[in-house]
């Protein structure tokens, strides 16, 4: 079965580094999606892409943050000077559509992002 | 803003017991209902979604309900084991926007 991947699994970094995170969508799907979940939270959206553009951001999204689709296969998630509270699980998915019919959201197993 | 809330936070149940999770959201626009269970240390995995044009939908031991005129939604999980035993996540989304609004999530124990 398809599966949405992501590397690293961990990520350990110095505050105020720059991070870039991957993610490998399921091949034949359209939307993207960035979503984090701090340790014992639950999972926050922060952003939708489609068509090489944003679709939609949450409040988290700020200008530290940044995606891609540099080819046909990669979507990345930029943070471009990491605080202490980016710390978190960040998870990357995708859905064949975002209509009501094929909107299933698939997610990738994570990368752990620690900032210290 | 848009907002689930999910009830309770941690559910214990004996084996063979049923489990029943409910949220409630507050944007009209939603038509899509996932729910997630995780594990610890791994991905959320959908194991079963409702759309709005329907009230009940059911997958062996797991049955969602929904009431629209409320902004209800259930996760009913029957004849329970331990291999239950995670965290479920529900969301609302909208086929307007894609993005999935998550609960805060429930700890399900079942005891042997």
């Amino acid at each position: 079965e398809p599966e949405v991947t992501q590397t690293p699994s961990h990520q350990v970094t110095q505050m105020g580094q720059e991070v870039i995170l991957r993610c490998v969508p399921i091949s034949n799907h359209l939307y993207f999606y960035w979503y984090r979940q701090i340790l014992g939270q639950k999972v926050e959206f922060l952003v939708s892409f489609y068509n090489n553009e944003i679709s939609e951001k949450s409040e988290i999204f700020d200008d530290q943050f940044s995606v891609e689709r540099p080819d046909g296969s990669n979507f990345t998630l930029k943070i471009r000077s990491t605080k202490l509270e980016d710390s978190a699980m960040y998870f990357c998915a995708s859905s064949l559509d975002r209509g009501i019919t094929k909107n299933i959201q698939y997610f990738g197993a994570g990368t752990r992002l620690s900032v210290l | 803003g848009e907002n689930v809330e999910q009830h309770p936070s941690t559910l214990s149940v004996q084996e063979g017991d049923s489990a029943v999770i409910k949220c409630t959201y507050s944007d009209s626009a939603s038509n899509y209902f996932p729910w997630y269970k995780q594990e610890l240390g791994k991905r959320p995995q959908l194991i079963i979604d409702i759309r709005s044009n329907v009230g009940e939908k059911k997958d062996q031991r797991i049955a969602v309900t929904l009431n629209k005129t409320a902004k209800h939604f259930s996760l009913h999980i029957t004849e329970t084991q331990p291999e239950d035993s995670a965290v479920y996540f529900c969301a609302a989304g909208s086929s307007n926007t894609g993005k999935l609004i998550f609960g805060q999530g429930t700890t399900l124990q079942v005891k042997p």
